[in-house]
């Protein structure tokens, strides 16, 4: 079965406090892995898209990574304004995307 | 571009009633969805539809109703509320379909049902 797993489910970080955040995952056929970010009250904001395992993208404070079964997204010296639900999702080669349950990241000034 | 639109962005509806959210898009993608958020839940697919004439069921479709009678809007339909229908729904677009496209969200619909 198609799954995605994130941990941790939430995580506080004094400001300027690198971290990672996990997305484990398992799909038959990995078309796509996407990074989200949501603020409380609004929608998903698409941050990423990897497609191949090795592949990585950069946004700002942002660093996603992709292997064969995780990805990693990592925040270098998050500022409060980073505090937001990220998102993780997959797609499989029949187009169904795949959520995580999200991990709530905290930065604390 | 104001991208996916959602409507209305809160509702409260007593159980039994009937309801449509409204979801387009100005973006010309084949592809719409319709989500629903509940915590610890994750975001769970209600149905989908791959261009117009065209919709499925997704893993959560049980009392919802959807048709696409244009590639622009894809309302969602509610047929008798419950209140385990209590949720956060969002709609999402994306170019087409196929594996690896990157889908986009509206901003959210909030539901109580009473």
């Amino acid at each position: 079965e198609d799954q995605v797993t994130q941990s941790p489910e939430a995580l506080r970080l004094q400001e300027g406090e690198s971290s990672s955040l996990n997305c484990s995952y398992t799909v038959s056929g990995l078309r796509g892995l996407f990074w989200y970010r949501q603020d409380p009250g609004k929608g998903p904001e698409f941050l990423f898209t990897l497609y191949s395992a090795g592949e990585e993208k950069e946004k700002e404070r942002l660093k996603a990574t992709l292997t064969k079964k995780e990805s990693f997204l990592h925040i270098t010296a998050p500022k409060p304004e980073d505090s937001a639900t990220y998102l993780c999702a997959v797609t499989n080669t029949g187009n169904q995307f795949y959520f995580g349950t999200g991990t709530s990241l905290t930065v604390i000034p | 571009n104001a991208g996916v639109t959602q409507t209305p962005k809160f509702q409260v509806l007593k159980t039994g009633q009937s309801m449509t959210l409204q979801c387009a898009q100005d973006m010309n993608h084949e592809y719409m969805s319709w989500y629903r958020q509940d915590p610890g839940m994750g975001l769970r697919l209600i149905h989908y539809s791959v261009g117009a004439g065209i919709t499925d069921q997704g893993e959560v479709p049980n009392g919802y109703n959807v048709s696409r009678s244009t590639t622009e809007d894809f309302p969602l339909r509610l047929l008798s509320a419950a209140p385990s229908q209590t949720s956060v729904y969002f709609c999402a677009s994306s170019y087409r379909t196929g594996g690896g496209n990157t889908i986009y969200f509206g901003e959210g619909s909030w539901l109580t049902v009473v």
